[in-house]
C-alpha cells in the first residue's frame, strides 16, 4: 500500500501497562506527526519529525509520552504507566516535507480500562 | 484554550444544494488553513487549503472563502453530493509558530440527503 499504515488499529490495555504504537510512513517522506484524536474533537498535535530528529514535541502532554523514529522511517509512540484519560486515536501524519500536505493514516485506537 | 472553533457539530443539507461550513480562530498568527475530509475508521483527507494572502481558492466543487478581519473562514460545497457525508475539519497553522503544527477544530459532520 502507499498511504501510511498505523499498526496496530486497535490496542485494549489495562491502566498502569506500558503500550506501543507504531507508524509506517509513505516511503520517501521526511516529515513525520502524531497527533490525539479524542472523542468529539479534532486532531490535537503531538510531536513533529524531521528525519531522525524530534524538531517538535511541545504536543506531548507529559513525560510518560515518547515517540522516537530512529531510522528517519517508521515511528513508534511509546505511552508508560498509561491512564484512562489517554484513551483515544491516535493518527500518524507523513509529508515529502515540512511544508506540503500531511497524508494521515486510519490511526490506532486506545482504550484504557 | 480552543484557537480553532467549528461551533456547528452538525449539518444536513439536500443533494445538489450548498453545503457552508464555518470555522472561527483567535490566534492572529495564524497564516495557513486547510480543510480535511474524514470518513469513519479512516485518517483524514485533505481537502482544500488557503494562504492568508489569499481570501478565496476554489478547487471544483469545493471554494474557502477567508475572512482575516473576522478571523473566519468557510467551506462552500456546490453541488454537494451524498458522497460528501463525513466528518470535515479545518485546520490552521502559523509559520512562525511551526508550520508543521496543525491546530485542527471539532469537526462538523455533514450530512447529504438524497
Amino acid at each position: 500500500g502507499a498511504g501510511v499504515s498505523q499498526t496496530p488499529s486497535n490496542k485494549v490495555t489495562e491502566k498502569g501497562k506500558y503500550v506501543e504504537l507504531r507508524c509506517d510512513p509513505i516511503s520517501g517522506h521526511t516529515a513525520l506527526y502524531w497527533y490525539r484524536q479524542s472523542l468529539g474533537q479534532g486532531p490535537e498535535f503531538l510531536i513533529y519529525f524531521q528525519g531522525t530528529g524530534a524538531a517538535d514535541d511541545s504536543g506531548l502532554p507529559n513525560d510518560r509520552f515518547f515517540a522516537v523514529r530512529p531510522e528517519g522511517s517508521v515511528s513508534t509512540l511509546k505511552i508508560q504507566r498509561t491512564e484512562r484519560g489517554d484513551s483515544a486515536v491516535y493518527l500518524c501524519a507523513s509529508s515529502f516535507s515540512p511544508w506540503d500536505e500531511q497524508f494521515f493514516g486510519p490511526g490506532t485506537r486506545l482504550t484504557v480500562l | 484554550d480552543q484557537q480553532v472553533k467549528q461551533n456547528s457539530p452538525s449539518l444536513s443539507v439536500q443533494e445538489g444544494r450548498i453545503s457552508i461550513l464555518n470555522c472561527d480562530y483567535t490566534n492572529s498568527m495564524f497564516d495557513y488553513f486547510l480543510w480535511y475530509k474524514k470518513y469513519p475508521a479512516e485518517g483524514p483527507t485533505f481537502l482544500i487549503s488557503i494562504s492568508s494572502i489569499k481570501d478565496k481558492n476554489e478547487d471544483g466543487r469545493f471554494t474557502v472563502f477567508l475572512n482575516k478581519s473576522a478571523k473566519h473562514l468557510s467551506l462552500h460545497i456546490v453541488p454537494s453530493q451524498p458522497g460528501d457525508s463525513a466528518v470535515y475539519f479545518c485546520a490552521a497553522s502559523a509559520q512562525i509558530q511551526g508550520a508543521q503544527k496543525l491546530v485542527f477544530g471539532q469537526g462538523t459532520r455533514l450530512t447529504i440527503n438524497p
